[in-house]
């Protein structure tokens, strides 16, 4: 089973700075890679998919980059709302994993 | 709109089996695979597998191997999941998604049910 690490477990930002979250898988998942936002008592959402692509009416400010056993997503200027749990999924073989997410909060 | 909608909360007892039903509407639900993902409180996403509702197909993590059956009727677009021998470490919320590209992603998520496991 591909294990995903995500860091830093935590990342404690204010509202109009950049953030970058990292994830690292234990081999390669080539590009296949999504990035989740999820708020306390919501479903997530899916934000990336493939690595880099946006999902649909995802704002511009998410952006995904990566491939092979590392990806990082950056929120160019945190917004109020994006304050939220984050989590990134493979697929490598059609099986599933999430990674154990980070949580970005208010500094 | 894309809706799926789960069947209601469950207690169970340790050794004992539940069903949870995710019906889908405003697609084609043969059309899309759907996945199951469970949330321990606090806690994060764990996939536990897919089906393809056109042809039946699945695909479990091995973790879930031994336990779990996905099945759909397509007449009334509902799929479901099976887990047997429930333990306290399965008290979760599970939720139907939609895969958003064959089993790729997911892009729609049910509203969750939870199963709480406790003697």
């Amino acid at each position: 089973e591909i294990v995903l690490t995500q860091s830093p477990a935590t990342l404690s930002l204010s509202p109009g700075e950049r953030a970058t979250l990292s994830c690292r898988a234990s081999q390669s998942v080539s590009n296949y890679l999504a990035w989740y936002q999820q708020k306390p008592g919501q479903t997530p959402r899916l934000l990336i998919y493939d690595a880099s692509n946006r999902a649909t009416g995802i704002p511009a400010r998410f952006s995904g980059s990566g491939s092979g056993t590392d990806f990082t997503l950056t929120i160019s200027s945190l917004e109020p709302e994006d304050f939220a749990v984050y989590y990134c999924q493979q697929r490598s073989n059609w099986r599933l994993t999430f990674g154990g997410g980070t949580k970005v909060e208010i500094k | 709109q894309v809706q799926l909608v789960q069947s209601g909360a469950e207690v169970k007892k340790p050794g004992a089996s539940v069903k949870v039903s995710c019906k889908a509407s405003g697609y084609t639900f043969t059309g899309y695979y759907m996945h199951w993902v469970r949330q321990a409180p606090g806690q994060g996403l764990e996939w536990m597998g897919w089906i393809n509702p056109d042809s039946g197909g699945t695909k479990y993590a091995e973790k879930f191997q031994d336990r779990v059956t996905m099945t759909r009727d397509t007449s009334i677009s509902t799929a479901y999941m099976e887990l047997s021998r429930l333990r306290s470490d399965d008290t979760a919320v599970y939720y139907c998604a939609r895969g958003r590209w064959k089993a790729a992603d997911i892009d729609h998520w049910g509203q969750g049910a939870l199963v709480i496991v406790s003697s």
